[in-house]
């Protein structure tokens, strides 16, 4: 069955470091990947999609690769800040639809 | 701010009762996906509607079915409730054919007792 990964321990660093968090499937093809936001308590937010032709995406601080080889996508956030902590949720998709496949979060804190 | 709105934010329920999600879209999103958070983990796709017609079903059962509206809101309704069922329900909408984000409310958060 279709699985997606993510660092189930919750990441910690400095202000000023960069994040990097990991996202990994098996038994799956997707169109693409997508990097939310949660908050607790609120709902995810869009963060960057990347298409599997796409083996890098910059956004402002944030910067996503794919490897349709190794089945993996990272996601950096450079010169992190504490406003920077929550949740970061990898997913999946494989059609023009709003069906898409998560993985079960990261939680990253960045320490002042 | 996603223009995406659900109510109610919080509600509590016991087993056996039945329960109505409601949420309203961004006018334009003619397609609109429920999804179900378990504390802990990720969402979980429910289903998806299209112009009215469910056109894509996650792993649920039946006695999770909804509507979708011409006026851009939807429902989630859940019958016999059970414990398994106390979650976050999520309601993202987007426009068909748009590969790109899904616009997330915050949430309806469901306790069964």
């Amino acid at each position: 069955s279709q699985k997606i990964e993510q660092n189930s321990e919750a990441l910690n660093i400095q202000e000023g470091k960069t994040a990097t968090l990991t996202c990994n499937y098996t038994n799956y093809s997707p169109a693409y990947l997508q990097w939310y936001r949660q908050d607790p308590g609120r709902g995810p937010v869009f963060l960057l999609l990347i298409r599997e032709n796409e083996k890098e995406k910059r956004k402002e601080r944030l910067k996503v690769t794919f490897d349709t080889t190794l089945k993996q996508s990272l996601f950096h956030i450079t010169a992190s800040q504490p406003a920077d902590s929550a949740t970061y949720l990898c997913a999946l998709g494989s059609s023009n639809t709003g069906k898409l496949i998560f993985g079960q979060g990261t939680t990253l804190q960045v320490k002042p | 701010e996603t223009g995406v709105t659900q109510s109610p934010t919080h509600l509590i329920k016991t087993r056996g009762q039945q329960v109505t999600l409601r949420c309203s879209s961004q006018s334009g999103h003619n397609t609109v996906s429920w999804y179900q958070q378990a504390l802990g983990q990720g969402p979980q796709f429910i289903f998806q509607y299209y112009r009215e017609e469910e056109n894509g079903r996650g792993n649920f059962p039946p006695r999770f079915s909804g509507l979708q509206f011409p006026n851009y809101s939807s429902e989630l309704n859940v019958n016999a409730l059970e414990l398994d069922d106390s979650a976050l329900y999520l309601c993202a909408s987007t426009y068909a054919g748009h590969t790109g984000e899904l616009f997330f409310g915050e949430g309806s958060r469901l306790t069964v007792l």
